[in-house]
């Protein structure tokens, strides 16, 4: 049973256009984490959310986190080439301890962005 | 500040054979955790140690076991390996500093090809 379903599976889109990536769930979050990975490397944390309906920006990033916090968006704008990589997005089923254990991953997006 | 640090980097073995992966944390974080990562799967959780102690197991036959040492180091060790063993494997490391601190900083990941 997949708990956090992750849409779309692959992305491919020129240099500058704008896109979405989501992460959704029927479980109840504590919290949410975005990762970016490129090949042949891990994943590298992004941003955390932790309040519903939270929205936090990295530079042309927007993370938001759903209000009844099931799920997540990731909104990039104006992408360039460099964005290339799998997006990954992983929840924590409890707010109590930080045990990776339940620590949920999706499967990712896998983003192409062409010059 | 060092980064995670897994070795072997890529690691050819024969279907039968057993391997040991090791992984070196973060300085000051206690608590470990190994994936499996594969193109069907995803990131998958294995297990994770947390002062030498496993707290979580993911749903893997017993071939995949581990340990983590005095000073946070971990190993994990697949014995009887099967083709479907051929995988990343990704550990990653997190201080556990709070209820909601469940950051997972990862490391390159070791390519295992089962032949």
């Amino acid at each position: 049973t997949q708990l956090l379903e992750q849409s779309p599976q692959f992305l491919s889109i020129q240099e500058g256009e704008n896109l979405t990536v989501y992460c959704n769930s029927s479980s109840v979050f504590s919290s949410l984490q975005w990762y970016r990975q490129e090949p042949g490397e891990g994943p590298v944390l992004l941003v955390t959310v932790v309040t519903g309906g939270e929205v936090k920006k990295l530079k042309r990033l927007t993370f938001q986190f759903g209000d009844a916090r099931k799920d997540s968006s990731l909104h990039i704008t104006a992408a360039q080439t460099g964005d290339t990589g799998l997006y990954l997005c992983a929840g924590a089923l409890t707010p109590y301890g930080g045990s990776q254990g339940n620590l949920i991953f999706g499967k990712g997006t896998k983003l192409s962005v062409k010059p | 500040k060092a980064g995670v640090t897994q070795t072997p980097r890529y690691l050819i073995k024969t279907r039968g054979q057993q391997v040991t992966l090791s992984c070196s944390p973060i300085s000051g974080h206690r608590s470990v955790s190994w994936y499996q990562q594969t193109p069907g799967q995803g990131l998958q959780f294995l297990f994770e140690y947390f002062s030498e102690t496993q707290r979580n197991k993911g749903n893997f036959p017993g071939r995949f076991s581990g340990r983590q040492f005095s000073n946070s180091r971990s190993e994990m060790n697949v014995s009887t390996l099967e083709l479907g063993d051929s995988a990343l494997y990704l550990c990653a490391s997190s201080t556990w500093a709070g209820p909601l601190n469940t950051e997972a900083f990862f490391g390159q990941g070791t390519r295992l090809t089962v032949v």
